[in-house]
């Protein structure tokens, strides 16, 4: 099973400064078959990123994926307040496993 | 639009069991693969469960292997979880949620929910 380590635990920022977390694979993933999802509390999950780097449909463009192997990193370019949630980085290339998460708060 | 709505959930006592349900309307149920992601109070998400579009291809997380049944009824555009002996660390929101076909596939579309809570 591919374990996925997400860092920070959390990111503490100021609207309109830059976001990176990162995931990194206890082993390569596949075709970059990572993903990225937000949480906000008391909802869902929302899918932003597939393939690594590949947005969802919808997602604004603040918003990009990097990375290959056992290193990926979401950013945010400038956060916006609707930004302040939970990520998780995600495999899909063999047993699905999620990462533990980053918490994005408002500093 | 693409809707999961879950039902099922509850309160149970630990050894017992529970038949969750996702009723799904806005796409062709039958082409897509549908999985089952829970989540415990206040941690992360951990999947459970994968049932492929025709139903032929089923996996599971091997930690719930042998207690929990994923199934689904194309004609009624609906998927199913059923859980059995069930322990206090089943307690969590378990999501309905759908992933392409077509090879390895994210989760595009979740639920919103059903809680299980399963007291000891």
């Amino acid at each position: 099973e591919i374990v996925l380590t997400q860092s920070p635990g959390t990111l503490s920022l100021s609207p309109g400064e830059r976001a990176t977390l990162s995931c990194r694979a206890s082993q390569s993933v596949s075709s970059s078959y990572l993903a990225w999802y937000q949480q906000k509390p008391g909802q869902a999950p929302r899918l932003l990123i597939y393939g690594a780097s590949s947005r969802a449909t919808g997602i604004p463009h603040r918003f990009s994926g990097s990375g290959s192997g056992t290193d990926f990193s979401l950013s945010i370019s400038r956060l916006e307040p609707e930004d302040f949630a939970v990520y998780y980085c995600q495999q899909y290339g063999g047993s699905l496993t999620f990462g533990g998460g980053t918490k994005v708060e408002i500093k | 639009e693409v809707q999961l709505v879950e039902s099922g959930g509850g309160l149970v006592k630990a050894g017992g069991s529970l038949r969750l349900s996702c009723a799904t309307s806005g796409f062709t149920f039958r082409s897509y693969n549908m999985n089952w992601v829970r989540q415990a109070p206040g941690k992360g998400l951990q999947w459970v469960s994968t049932i492929s579009s025709s139903g032929s291809y089923i996996y599971y997380a091997d930690s719930l292997k042998g207690r929990f049944t994923i199934s689904r009824d194309n004609a009624k555009n609906s998927l199913f979880l059923r859980m059995n002996s069930l322990r206090a660390e089943d307690t969590a929101i378990y999501y309905c949620t759908r992933s392409s076909n077509y090879g390895p596939s994210p989760f595009d579309y979740w639920g919103r929910g059903t809680l299980i809570t399963v007291s000891s």
